[in-house]
């Protein structure tokens, strides 16, 4: 069971340059997300879908655009990198109906923008 | 001031010995609360889940709450290195709400053989 998968695992870009962070689940989880974690400020929520077709954003949500065709996958693409999206990004997600809200996250891409 | 604090550490001790990590809080609408369990480069995984006031048992861990005090804790007893990870804190106002979870910063725990 490969559970939440995320490509790649490291990535440096150029400033301005855009790109795509993967992510797929195979638990047939209706919600899923995007976070970043930076030093000294904890996880914060980028964007989320309940659904395929649904999307909305998080806490900060500029700069990075989603979309969900599928149930499986859940795309993250950064349109123009900045120096300040430099950070690990973790893609999670669960079931919609479970109480817990149990997260289960990816092992997350290393990005660098110089 | 953050809706919620956890002092980063680190925090290192010997092996056997009780680990003990606490956030505060600020916001009176978080009535459900987390512990999740990072171990560097991994993705973190869920520890601990509880909504109500006082203790929940799973194991060697223990989580504490107090809605009064808006103050929540985790102890590891009879530490292992296995248990050196990062521990985050997390919390919702609604049951299930992962897209109103706030996260602490993270404490960073070494356990030393």
């Amino acid at each position: 069971n490969a559970g939440v998968t995320q490509t790649p695992k490291f990535q440096v870009l150029k400033t301005g340059q855009s790109m795509t962070l993967q992510c797929a689940q195979d638990m047939n989880h209706e919600y899923m997300s995007w976070y970043r974690q930076d030093p000294g400020m904890g996880l914060r929520l980028i964007h989320y879908s309940v659904g395929a077709g649904i999307t909305d954003q998080g806490e900060v949500p500029n700069g990075y655009n989603v979309s969900r065709s599928t149930t499986e996958d859940f795309p993250l693409r950064l349109l123009s990198a900045a120096p300040s999206q430099t950070s690990v990004y973790f893609c999670a997600s669960s079931y919609d109906s479970d109480r817990e809200g149990k997260l289960f996250f990816g092992s997350g891409t290393q990005l660098s923008v110089l | 001031q953050k809706e919620v604090e956890q002092d980063p550490g680190p925090l290192s001790v010997p092996e056997g010995a009780i680990v003990s990590l606490n956030c505060t809080y600020s916001n009176s609408a978080f009535q459900y609360f987390m512990w999740y369990r990072q171990y560097s480069r991994k993705g973190p995984e869920l520890l601990m889940y509880t909504y109500s006031s006082g203790n929940k048992e799973d194991g060697r861990f223990t989580a504490q709450v107090d809605k009064s005090s808006k103050y929540i804790s985790l102890f590891i007893r009879d530490s292992q290195p296995s248990d050196s990870a990062t521990y985050l804190c997390a919390m919702s106002p609604v049951p299930g709400g992962n897209n109103r979870l706030a996260f602490g910063k993270g404490n960073q725990v070494v356990v030393i053989p």
